[in-house]
């Protein structure tokens, strides 16, 4: 079984300062990816991030970063440079790979999720 | 890019009476179509998971005959919230997976049964 783990429910920045959302995770499978979304109030997901479980190198997208740490399984979010626009849910979330039945194919297992606020 | 298209945006009921919730996706083959419910700041919940062509695979606890799931083609997948009451009034979203964009979301249907 897969989990994902966000243990910070609120957090708060100022404008054009960076932040940090934490996300852990379990699993047994050695191929998994973990990906990082944005909830706006509209509720659509916007997809900012995708670290692979075999890629050595940290993800970056823009603003984005993902700190990758594996031995102890964690994907936490950096974002650098806060908006306004920034503030919403953030949920990470982990690709799970085959099931025995093999119908589930790569079905993602989201973790509590995190609302950022910023301030101006 | 990739779009899934999710209809209707919002819906009003009356208890007792269906709803029908379309997720079309526009540019690629969906094979793979996951549905999820969400409660007011709270995490996604993944329902089911539908294959092009077969039954739909239901998480525990999840009822099948309440949550009726379609995928009768490579783009277009339907949930059904079959004899609707208050108590499924959440907010529901689609998503495709396809090998080659990964994971796409709909829009999200806000559904309010009264």
């Amino acid at each position: 079984a897969q989990k994902i783990t966000q243990t910070q429910p609120g957090m708060f920045v100022q404008e054009k300062e960076a932040v940090t959302l934490d996300c852990t995770y379990d699993t047994s499978d050695q191929s998994y990816g973990l990906f990082w979304y944005k909830q706006p109030s509209s509720g659509e997901m916007i997809f900012l991030i995708y670290q692979g479980s075999y890629d050595e190198q940290n993800a970056t997208e823009g603003r984005y970063s993902l700190n990758f740490q594996k031995a102890r399984k964690s994907a936490n979010l950096v974002i650098s440079a806060s908006q306004l626009g920034d503030s919403a849910m953030y949920f990470c979330a982990m690709r799970g790979t085959l099931n025995a039945g093999g119908t589930s194919y790569g079905k993602l297992t989201f973790g509590q999720g995190t609302i950022l606020t910023v301030h101006p | 890019g990739a779009v899934v298209s999710q209809h209707p945006s919002r819906v009003i009921c009356k208890s007792g009476t269906s709803v029908k919730i379309e997720c079309r996706s526009l540019d690629f083959q969906a094979t793979t179509m996951f549905w999820y419910r969400q409660f007011p700041k709270q995490s996604l919940m993944l329902m089911a998971t539908s294959n092009e062509g077969s039954k739909a695979t239901y998480e525990q606890g999840v009822e099948k005959d309440k949550f009726l799931i379609n995928h009768a083609s490579l783009t277009l997948s339907t949930l059904t919230v079959t004899s609707a009451h208050p108590e499924d009034s959440s907010f529901y979203i689609c998503s495709a997976r396809d090998i080659n964009y990964g994971y796409t979301f709909g829009s999200g249907t806000r559904l309010t049964v009264v």
